[in-house]
């Protein structure tokens, strides 16, 4: 159970192209999903967190216009990221979590974004 | 602001082995902490999740324990396999558990 899939796991673009990776709760109702960055060799790094239907909460750094965040269901989140470059290129995990902390949160495959 | 750190970076040992891994958190006010592998180009799989009123969870060949006034976790892990081989990630919740901070991970080789 709690299977978290997160799609596409690769994609390549050009630069100043949005991409729009899905993020699904397969068997379990996802109150909360949350969007993760991870460059090579090093840990993860939260980026915002979303409620379903409620704005994303975004971390400090992260730009909401550029990482435009979507929870409409319990089940589905979407992270879009808008006038992709280079530097955008990443590593991009989700999870989600059924409730509060004593619910481990769940994550999916991720997805490698590179932008030429 | 919560640092985690986990020691060692890199492990490599031969089948068989018992071994710890080590995570160490600056703030010690949190609400639970859990263990993650992460296998290569892949997303994060749930080991362990400690409660902070918590001293220790186990499953399987894998016990992790929690000494939350000196901000310490360790992962231990019995009997190492080959398919142990991976990256884990010790992360601290905080927020109601909803937050993790994640250390930068010990890239384990188990070795036949």
């Amino acid at each position: 159970g709690a299977v978290v899939s997160q799609h596409p796991s690769r994609v390549i673009c050009k630069s100043g192209t949005s991409v729009k990776i899905e993020c699904r709760s397969l068997d379990f109702q996802a109150t909360t999903m949350f969007w993760y960055r991870q460059f090579p060799k090093q840990s993860l790094m939260l980026m915002a967190t979303s409620n379903e239907g409620s704005k994303a909460t975004y971390e400090q750094g992260v730009e909401k216009d550029k990482f435009l965040i979507n929870h409409a269901s319990l089940t589905l989140s979407t992270l879009t990221v808008t006038s992709a470059h280079p530097e955008d290129s990443s590593f991009y995990i989700c999870s989600a979590s059924g409730g509060l902390g004593d619910q481990p949160q769940h994550f999916g495959d991720g997805t490698r974004l590179s932008i030429l | 602001k919560q640092e985690v750190t986990q020691i060692p970076a890199a492990l490599s040992v031969p089948e068989g082995e018992n071994l710890v891994l080590n995570c160490s958190f600056t703030d010690s006010a949190i609400y639970n902490l859990q263990w993650f592998r992460q296998d290569p180009g892949k997303g994060l799989t749930s080991l362990l999740l400690i409660q902070s009123s918590q001293r220790e969870q186990t499953s399987g060949r894998l016990n992790a324990s929690l000494d939350k006034s000196s901000g310490r976790s360790t992962l231990y892990i019995a009997a190492s396999q080959p398919g142990d081989s991976a990256t884990y990630l010790c992360a601290v919740g905080t927020g109601g558990g909803n937050k993790l901070t994640f250390g930068t991970g010990t890239q384990l080789k188990v070795e036949l």
